[in-house]
């Protein structure tokens, strides 16, 4: 069973400064997502990341895949205020009964 | 854009009440999903459906019961409402399962 982990769950970041998160996974994940959730809002998907060493990047957000080690980190540059919210990977491994399995989600606030 | 929409952003309901959630995605996906989120837990999956009239049972499907009679249309059942079925819920769609899910606004349900 594939099982996700995200750690902390709780990251205080000093505006301007670069940080980086972190996503591991238990068993073969056959793809990585990475989404993100404002207060009380919705889930909006970030990235999807298709294979080993596979880099996607939006903005100040980089998100990459490395399948050997079952890692997956989302690189923040020069945090801003508006980066604020929770951030979740998701990992899918497409046996019988396949579905997404999401971490719990690091919650980010920058602060100035 | 991929909308899918949910009947009702805020539900208080009585223990004991049959209630419905519905879904509506607008973007003719295959894939329909049911999740609760709680704090501390995450994303749970309720259930799920490949296509019409197809359901999976996902993660936590006591309790609850799912309904797809036409493609873009995917409803969750409390047939009896309990004070632990308090949560959000979230409704989310993907054209396949190894696609991004696409997710609706959210249901806050309190039941009393």
């Amino acid at each position: 069973e594939l099982k996700v982990e995200q750690n902390p769950l709780f990251l205080s970041m000093q505006e301007g400064k670069n940080y980086t998160i972190y996503c591991n996974y238990s068993t073969t994940s056959d793809r990585l997502y990475w989404y993100r959730q404002d207060p009380g809002k919705s889930l909006e998907s970030l990235f999807v990341l298709l294979s080993n060493g596979a880099v996607k990047q939006e903005g100040r957000l980089m998100a990459s895949l490395d399948t050997k080690a079952r890692l997956s980190t989302l690189h923040i540059t020069a945090a801003v205020h508006d980066l604020s919210a929770t951030y979740f990977c998701a990992g899918i491994y497409t046996g019988a009964n396949s579905k997404l399995t999401f971490g719990k989600g690091i919650t980010l606030s920058v602060r100035p | 854009d991929v909308k899918v929409t949910q009947s009702s952003r805020y539900l208080v309901k009585r223990t004991g009440e049959k209630v419905f959630l519905e879904c509506v995605q607008d973007m003719d996906h295959e894939n329909m999903f049911w999740y609760r989120q709680d704090p501390g837990l995450g994303l749970r999956l309720i259930y799920f459906s490949y296509d019409v009239k197809m359901k999976e049972k996902g993660d936590i499907p006591e309790g609850y019961s799912v309904s797809r009679e036409k493609k873009e249309r995917f409803s969750l059942i409390l047939e009896s409402a309990s004070t632990n079925q308090t949560s959000m819920y979230l409704c989310a769609s993907s054209f396949g399962l190894l696609y991004e899910q696409y997710f609706g606004p959210g249901t806050r349900l309190t039941v009393t």
